[in-house]
């Protein structure tokens, strides 16, 4: 089975600090990561993926996140934070077990950015 | 290239009811997967269509079923509603090509059901 952990259930930080927020998996075989924002009332929005190749992806908004196989981890980062960044932030785990990808989804954790 | 839509946005029902919540994938999608999302909880899957037939399920009783039509819209179908049933309920599609190895997908709005 695989799961996904977000040990922060929030996070604080002031404008235009680097932020991070911690994601770490656990997954048979290679892990396919992905990190999503959600905004109050609405859907989730696709921000990253890792799937393969360079441990460090760049995605959209000025996040980025990086892969760590031996810490089986998936933090992602950001250099300077904006107060539009305050919102939900879930990282998720799939794999190719069975041939359905079917992505596993962690808690989430609520990004608080204070002017 | 139109997005992923849900109707309807909110839903009131009463416990023992059945309700059913549509979606309209993503142009040129040809899968979709539903998920409920608890309040305070991340999205936990529910079941995936692909090509008009169930590939997964989630951890979700027989009367949450679904269906997705030749056009990859679809359909949640949720019978005997109880309490626990309120949620979100989000639809994401993505495109599947045999091979490529993973689904990105796009999510809707969301359909919030309450049952009373």
């Amino acid at each position: 089975a695989q799961s996904v952990a977000q040990p922060e259930d929030q996070v604080n930080v002031a404008e235009g600090n680097p932020l991070t927020v911690k994601c770490t998996y656990s997954v048979s075989g290679n892990p396919y990561l992905f990190w999503y924002v959600q905004y109050p009332n609405r859907g989730l929005q696709f921000l990253l993926k890792y799937i393969t190749g360079d441990n460090l992806v760049k995605g959209s908004y000025g996040f980025e996140a990086e892969f760590n196989k031996s810490q089986t981890s998936f933090h992602l980062k950001k250099p300077s934070a904006l107060v539009s960044d305050s919102a939900l932030y879930f990282c998720a785990v799939s794999s190719p077990s069975g041939g359905s990808y079917i992505p596993t989804f962690g808690r989430g954790t609520s990004l608080i950015v204070h002017p | 290239e139109t997005g992923v839509t849900q109707s309807p946005t909110h839903l009131i029902k009463t416990r023992g009811q059945q309700v059913t919540l549509r979606c309209s994938s993503q142009s040129g999608h040809n899968t979709v997967s539903w998920y409920q999302q608890a309040l305070g909880q991340g999205p936990q899957f529910i079941f995936q269509y692909y090509r008009e037939e169930e590939n997964g399920r989630g951890n979700f009783p027989p009367r949450f079923s679904g269906l997705q039509f030749p056009n990859y819209s679809s359909e949640l179908n949720v019978n005997a509603l109880e309490l626990d049933d309120s949620a979100l309920y989000l639809c994401a599609s993505s495109l599947w090509l045999a091979g490529a190895g993973y689904n990105e997908q796009f999510f809707g709005p969301g359909t919030r059901l309450t049952v009373l």
